[in-house]
């Protein structure tokens, strides 16, 4: 499978623990994307990654949830002390600099109790 | 700011029929780009179709094509001869280009539901 992957596809935690999340982008994409998709909505854009510099930062990404791209392949996506409003599909989605069009990964699906 | 109106819930076609999707936008940015997406129950968006602000001619893709009304702000998609598996969830989003590279990010309309129906 050369698509874009996530892991874990589901997640179920209690309330004030931490999660993270994984990325795997498309082979030779050096752009990555999250976004969350909660219930009835559109995803929504969180943040973006040019190789290993994240470049764009939506206001949604508050001081609990942190992404990291260290060696510009993978990207993780950590909720600490999550809060029930964290409950919400996490998209990711990646694509190449001279590319208009972003590939969607199958999202993980985060519900905190 | 950037916005991306899609009003209709939920839609039904019969097989073998055509089917248009609405969406209307905002956006005072001269450039930009318009996107379709599908999305099936299994959760992962598919991308479909991509119109250019300056795109002279509309975006055709397979069965797909967008309707681009630029003056009216709209992007409808059209769906050809619908087949079963085009049951999903359709989102049009925009992104902003701007003068000088603008946003990645891209903007999404609440989406509506298609049912194609036997």
């Amino acid at each position: 499978d050369t698509g874009v992957s996530q892991d874990p596809r589901h997640k179920i935690t209690k309330r004030g623990q931490n999660v993270t999340f994984r990325c795997d982008p498309i082979s030779e994409h050096n752009r990555l994307y999250w976004y969350r998709q909660t219930l009835g909505q559109g995803p929504e854009f969180l943040t973006y990654f040019q190789n290993e510099a994240q470049l764009e930062k939506s206001r949604l990404l508050s001081d609990r949830f942190s992404a990291e791209r260290p060696k510009g392949s993978f990207s993780t996506l950590e909720i600490q002390r999550t809060e029930q409003g964290d409950s919400a599909m996490y998209l990711c989605a990646s694509s190449l600099v001279v590319s208009l069009v972003q590939f969607f990964g199958p999202g993980t699906r985060l519900t905190v109790l | 700011a950037q916005k991306i109106t899609q009003t209709q819930p939920g839609m039904f076609v019969q097989e073998k029929e055509a089917v248009t999707l609405d969406c209307t936008y905002d956006t005072s940015d001269p450039s930009y780009g318009l996107f379709w997406y599908k999305q099936p129950s299994s959760g992962e968006m598919i991308f479909l179709i991509y119109q250019g602000s300056y795109d002279q001619q509309n975006a055709t893709e397979g069965r797909y094509s967008l309707n681009f009304q630029k003056a009216r702000k709209s992007a409808n998609l059209v769906i050809s001869a619908s087949q079963l598996g085009d049951s999903a969830m359709y989102f049009c989003a925009m992104r902003e280009m701007g003068t000088q590279g603008g946003s990645e990010k891209l903007v999404f309309g609440k989406g509506m539901k298609l049912t194609v129906n036997p």
